[in-house]
C-alpha cells in the first residue's frame, strides 16, 4: 500500500506566521513520530504518538510547537509565530504494532523555510 | 533516558576500502539499536537492527553491525565500499516498546574512486 505521506512538500512562510504540517501514516500503523532534521543536528525527536496513550511531547522545543493526531490516524504539527530558526525539514514516521524493534517508515518530509 | 553519539560527522573512504561508522549509546536497559540510511534526495530507510540474540547483525547492501554491551557500541561496517554507498547514516536507540526512538546526529559517508 501507500507509504507515509506528508504535505506540503515545501512551505515558505514569513516570520511570525503560523504553519500546519500534515502527516498521513501507513494505514493500520499505531505509532507516529515527528522529527526535525536540520544541517548538523541530525534527526531531532519532537513528539511520539502511540495508540490511545498520552503522547510523548518531551522533544518539542518550545510551546510554539504542538501536534495532534485525530482518530488515531492523520497527524498535524503546528508551529505558531514561526521564527527563522524553525527552518528545517520536518519528517513524519509511522510503525506498526509497537514491539520496540518495529522499524519506522518515513515520509519524504516537509521543507519549511521561514523568511 | 537513552542517547546516541556518532563519532565523526563526516567519513571519507576510497572505493573498495573498509567502511567503519562509529556509534555509542547510552541506555539504562538492554536497548534496541538501529542503523538508518538516507541517500541523497531520498527518505530514510532501515539498514539493520539489533533486538536480542546474535550480536552481529547483517543488513542490506552488505552492511553489518556488532552490538558490544561492554563498550556500549554498535558500529557499522562494510568490507568494501562502493560509490553507491555515499549517503548519510544515522544510528538510533530505543529502550523498549512505548518509548521514543532517538537518533544520533548522523555521519556523512563519501566514497571516492
Amino acid at each position: 500500500g501507500a507509504g507515509v505521506s506528508q504535505s506540503p512538500s515545501n512551505k515558505v512562510t514569513e516570520k511570525g506566521k503560523d504553519v500546519e504540517l500534515r502527516c498521513d501514516p501507513i494505514s493500520g500503523h499505531t505509532a507516529l513520530y515527528w522529527y526535525r532534521q536540520s544541517l548538523g543536528q541530525g534527526l531531532e525527536f519532537l513528539i511520539y504518538f502511540q495508540g490511545n496513550s498520552a503522547p510523548d511531547k518531551s522533544g518539542l522545543p518550545s510551546d510554539r510547537f504542538s501536534a495532534e493526531r485525530t482518530g488515531g490516524s492523520v497527524s498535524t504539527l503546528t508551529i505558531q509565530r514561526t521564527q527563522q530558526e524553525d527552518s528545517a525539514v520536518y519528517l513524519c514516521a509511522s510503525s506498526g504494532r509497537d514491539r520496540g524493534y518495529s522499524p519506522l517508515h518515513f515520509g519524504n518530509g516537509t521543507r519549511l523555510t521561514v523568511t | 533516558a537513552q542517547s546516541v553519539t556518532q563519532l565523526g560527522s563526516h567519513v571519507s573512504v576510497s572505493e573498495g576500502a573498509l567502511v567503519l561508522l562509529r556509534c555509542n549509546y547510552s541506555s539504562s536497559v538492554p536497548p534496541y539499536l538501529f542503523w538508518y540510511v538516507q541517500y541523497p534526495n531520498q527518505g530514510l530507510q532501515l539498514l539493520l537492527k539489533y533486538t536480542t540474540g546474535a550480536t552481529l547483525v547483517k543488513g542490506i547492501n552488505g552492511f553489518e553491525a556488532e552490538f558490544k554491551k561492554s563498550e556500549t557500541s554498535f558500529h557499522l561496517t562494510k568490507p568494501s565500499a562502493h560509490m553507491s554507498d555515499a549517503a548519510e547514516y544515522f544510528c538510533a536507540v530505543r529502550d523498549q516498546a512505548g518509548t521514543a526512538l532517538i537518533f544520533g546526529k548522523g555521519t556523512t559517508l563519501s566514497v571516492s574512486s
